[in-house]
């Protein structure tokens, strides 16, 4: 079975500060790793996702984040936060190529809840 | 532009009613999840379809049942809603083929149980 933490519930920053949200997962099969954002009163939208190949990936908003195998982490950053910004942010992981069983199910951590100040 | 539409952004039901949540995607994806949001647990998944009349069990199943008759449509039934299932209902799609994994939401239906 596999699990996703998201070491930070709340992460307040002032605008133009980097933030740096964090997460880690387990799993015993190969994963892909996506982080979503959703905005006050909307669904989920896709940020980035890493499937395979480099391990930083860049994503919408300015946003990148970076796999590292060994520490099991898809730590989420950005070097420059806006207003627009503030939004919950879930990672969410899925078994990679599990035979076609797995059907895309994807789980999702906690959430962390990030504020930019002016 | 993909899309997926949920039957209404608010519903209020007393304990005891059926209630009905309705998904539609117009993306042609065969994968649908519903999934229930609540502060510090995130997302969790109640049910997911990956074919028309094909159904599986999430992670927290009890007290819903969901039905998929039309491939675009993907229903979940509360049969006697209670107050504990108040709460943010979210439902989403991806494509089997695509290999990207990538699901698409619908704006959820906040669902309260008085």
């Amino acid at each position: 079975a596999q699990s996703v933490t998201q070491l930070d519930s709340q992460v307040p920053v002032f605008e133009e500060a980097p933030v740096e949200l964090r997460c880690n997962y387990s799993s015993s099969v190969s994963v892909y790793l996506f982080w979503y954002v959703q905005y006050p009163n909307q669904g989920l939208q896709l940020l980035l996702k890493y499937l395979s190949g480099s391990t930083l990936v860049k994503g919408i908003n300015g946003f990148e984040a970076e796999f590292n195998k060994s520490q099991t982490s898809f730590h989420l950053r950005k070097p420059s936060v806006h207003i627009s910004d503030t939004a919950e942010y879930f990672c969410a992981v899925s078994e990679g190529n599990a035979g076609g069983t797995s059907y895309g199910k994807l789980t999702f951590g906690q959430g962390t809840i990030l504020t930019v100040h002016p | 532009d993909v899309k997926v539409t949920q039957s209404s952004r608010y519903l209020v039901k007393r304990t005891g009613e059926k209630v009905f949540l309705e998904c539609v995607q117009d993306m042609d994806h065969e994968n649908m999840f519903w999934y229930r949001q609540d502060p510090g647990l995130g997302l969790r998944l109640i049910y997911f379809s990956y074919d028309v009349k094909m159904k599986e069990k999430g992670d927290i199943p009890e007290g819903y049942s969901v039905s998929r008759e039309k491939k675009e449509r993907f229903s979940l039934i509360l049969e006697s809603a209670s107050t504990n299932q108040t709460s943010m209902y979210l439902c989403a799609s991806s494509s089997a083929g695509s290999g990207s994994y990538e699901q698409y939401f619908g704006p959820g239906t906040r669902l309260t149980v008085t």
